[in-house]
Order: structure tokens, then C-alpha cells, then sequence
């Protein structure tokens, strides 16, 4: 049973609007959310990450929205440019258990931004 | 300073092979993390040490999988014998401490058992 879940394989947007990612958790231990970026035959390379003491962490271009009661969280990308074509996963983590170092993924979000 | 370095990148293996896949973490960082990537799974963490001592094997997926770390720079995740199921890409990362912000994945080792 996936416990975190990207309903959109994948997302096409113009250069220089808003990208939307989304994704959803059903494991109400999870307390601190993650975005990983990827590119083609290179690793996942940390984005940006949320607390669940928070709602929102902002980091230039990139925003992450955390919605606790709905289990969702969303990254958004304003503006969009070509560089950020990328494979994007959602992670996140639990801290109780001892088990603070364990990511759960998503399968990820295939971005592709158009010149 | 190098990233998390794994070797080799590819291998094309034959199904009964024995399979040993390397990883080097970032100095100075004491956990590390066996990953696999399939289509059908995603992500999933295979083992994680802690100062070279494995902690969590839960999802290493059968006894054909093994991992060692002899020491704080030096892992190997071995498989034997390989099957063409266990075709995928295998990450290995490393982070500082464990429960750290960010965990540093190196390049992967893609995996082909014919």
C-alpha cells in the first residue's frame, strides 16, 4: 500500500508560469515532508522540505504547501523555467519508533517546462 | 568535496550471476542507505547503517540480497544469484547523522540481469 502517493506521472507547463506538484500522505505519523529533484542518470538531490509544525516553506522559486487535514502537500514553482525539466518525488518521514531516518517516496512527477 | 560515489554504473549481468554493486559516502557523514528504483515499486530503502553497523534490512526483498560496510567509507550491497527481477536502479545514499535534513544520493548503479 503506497503511503505516499503523486496521482500525476507527469506535467507540462510554459516557461515562466506556475508549476503545480502534488502529492498525498495517508500515514498520519508522518511529520516532516521532502522534495527531491532528479535528473536523467544522475540521483535525487534534495529541493526544499516542510515540518508539519508549518504550512508553508518558501526558498526562492520554490514554495511547498502543507495541508495536514487533508494529508496534501503541494510544491509550487513560480516562474518556471526550462532547467527545472525534471523528475520530481515527494517524500516523507515519521519520527517516532526511532525510525526518524526512513523516507517514504513517491513515484514521482516527470516536469517538463516549454521554452 | 566528492558526492556519494558508486560503482560502476552500469553492469548487464546474466540470471546466476553474482552481482556486487559500491558505494562510496561523503566524509564525515555516518549514515548510509541502500535504495532500489523499479517502475513498478518507485523508491524503496533497501537497508540503512548507522556508524557501519546495518540498523534497518527490513526491505531487503530476499536472502539473495546481502550489504556490508567494513568501514566508515566503504559499502557493498551483493546479490547472489541475480535474477532478471532484480533488474533496476540502485541508489546509495549517505547523510550526516541520522534523522538529518537532507540524505545525499549518488548516481545509482543500473542494474540489467538477462
Amino acid at each position: 500500500d503506497q503511503q505516499v502517493k503523486q496521482n500525476s506521472p507527469s506535467l507540462s507547463v510554459q516557461e515562466g508560469r506556475i508549476s503545480i506538484l502534488n502529492c498525498d500522505y495517508t500515514n498520519s505519523m508522518f511529520d516532516y515532508f521532502l522534495w527531491y529533484k532528479k535528473y536523467p542518470a544522475e540521483g535525487p538531490t534534495f529541493l526544499i522540505s516542510i515540518s508539519s509544525i508549518k504550512d508553508k516553506n518558501e526558498d526562492g522559486r520554490f514554495t511547498v504547501f502543507l495541508n495536514k487535514s487533508a494529508k496534501h502537500l503541494s510544491l509550487h514553482i513560480v516562474p518556471s523555467q526550462p532547467g527545472d525539466s525534471a523528475v520530481y518525488f515527494c517524500a516523507a518521514r515519521g519520527n517516532s519508533g526511532g525510525s526518524n531516518y526512513k523516507l517514504t517516496f513517491g513515484k514521482g512527477t516527470l516536469l517538463t517546462v516549454n521554452p | 568535496d566528492a558526492g556519494v560515489i558508486q560503482s560502476p554504473r552500469h553492469e548487464v549481468t546474466e540470471m546466476g550471476q553474482e552481482v556486487t554493486l559500491r558505494c562510496k559516502p561523503i566524509s564525515g557523514h555516518n549514515s548510509l542507505f541502500w535504495y532500489r528504483q523499479t517502475m513498478m515499486r518507485g523508491l524503496e530503502l533497501l537497508i540503512y547503517f548507522n556508524n557501519n553497523v546495518p540498523i534497518d534490512d527490513s526491505g531487503m526483498p530476499e536472502d539473495r540480497f546481502s550489504a556490508k560496510m567494513p568501514n566508515a567509507s566503504f559499502s557493498t550491497l551483493k546479490i547472489q544469484p541475480s535474477e532478471p527481477r532484480d533488474s533496476a536502479v540502485y541508489f546509495c545514499a549517505s547523510s550526516l547523522y541520522e534523522g538529518a535534513e537532507t540524505q545525499y544520493f549518488g548516481p545509482g548503479t543500473r542494474l540489467l540481469v538477462l
